[in-house]
């Protein structure tokens, strides 16, 4: 199947300082990804979806300036939390749907995820 | 607006033993519905996915689940388990177009036992 991977794995940051996480389809382009969070024990809920070219849609209640986005190309999407907290310690997960065939195949690939924490 | 349910937030089962999780989900519209299965510290993968047609639906792994339109359920079951299957399994619902905006049930952490 098709594959997203996400980089870093795991990252501690201080806070007050910035952290990128980026999200590539390796074998097939994306014209939308999407970016979840998911807290420890909990489901994932939607942040914002990734538009490449254009920009994102948050989702109610999402930071748009905490949380930067950009969808530079049709293989990569970078989420960056700007002056992270602790309270953005999380898991955050991204998937993408190779473009032209979301109608007929429905299914999202997901990326490994991102552990974040905030000292 | 659309929730998912997912009653059972830890199963424990034996090894060879048949596995149902439940789903219940809320929707104005005919929903698209999902399966995922999360791996400790991992993404999702999808298990099956039901659009429309015959309501059972097999999937990988030896899974399958069946949608019933009357009880707004779409549960999931395996006739044995293997150790292998011990993970966070979520239920998810999109809609029409926008199948990235899933909507995600609260998971259910299986356990399978020796």
């Amino acid at each position: 199947g098709a594959v997203v991977s996400q980089h870093p794995s795991r990252v501690i940051c201080k806070s007050g300082t910035s952290v990128k996480i980026e999200c590539r389809s390796l074998d097939f382009q994306a014209t939308t990804m999407f970016w979840y969070r998911q807290f420890p024990k909990q489901s994932l809920m939607l942040m914002a979806t990734s538009n490449e070219g254009s920009k994102a849609t948050y989702e109610q209640g999402v930071e748009k300036d905490k949380f930067l986005i950009n969808h530079a190309s049709l293989t990569l999407s970078t989420l960056t939390v700007t002056s992270a907290h602790p309270e953005d310690s999380s898991f955050y997960i991204c998937s993408a749907s190779p473009s032209g065939e979301t109608t007929n195949t429905g299914e999202l690939f997901f990326g490994e995820g991102s552990r974040l924490t905030v000292l | 607006a659309q929730s998912v349910t997912q009653p059972d937030i830890h199963i424990t089962v034996s090894e060879g033993a048949s596995l149902e999780l439940r789903c219940n989900y809320s929707y104005g519209a005919t929903p698209y519905l999902f399966w995922y299965v999360q791996s400790p510290g991992q993404g999702l993968q999808l298990l099956l996915k039901y659009f429309s047609g015959d309501t059972l639906v097999q999937g990988i792994k030896g899974f399958e689940a069946e949608f019933k339109r009357s009880q707004s359920s779409f549960n999931l079951r395996k006739p044995s388990v293997h150790w292998s299957d011990a993970a966070e399994y979520f239920c998810a619902v999109g809609a029409l177009g926008s199948w990235g905006k899933l909507q995600f049930g609260a998971g259910t952490q299986v356990v399978v036992t020796p």
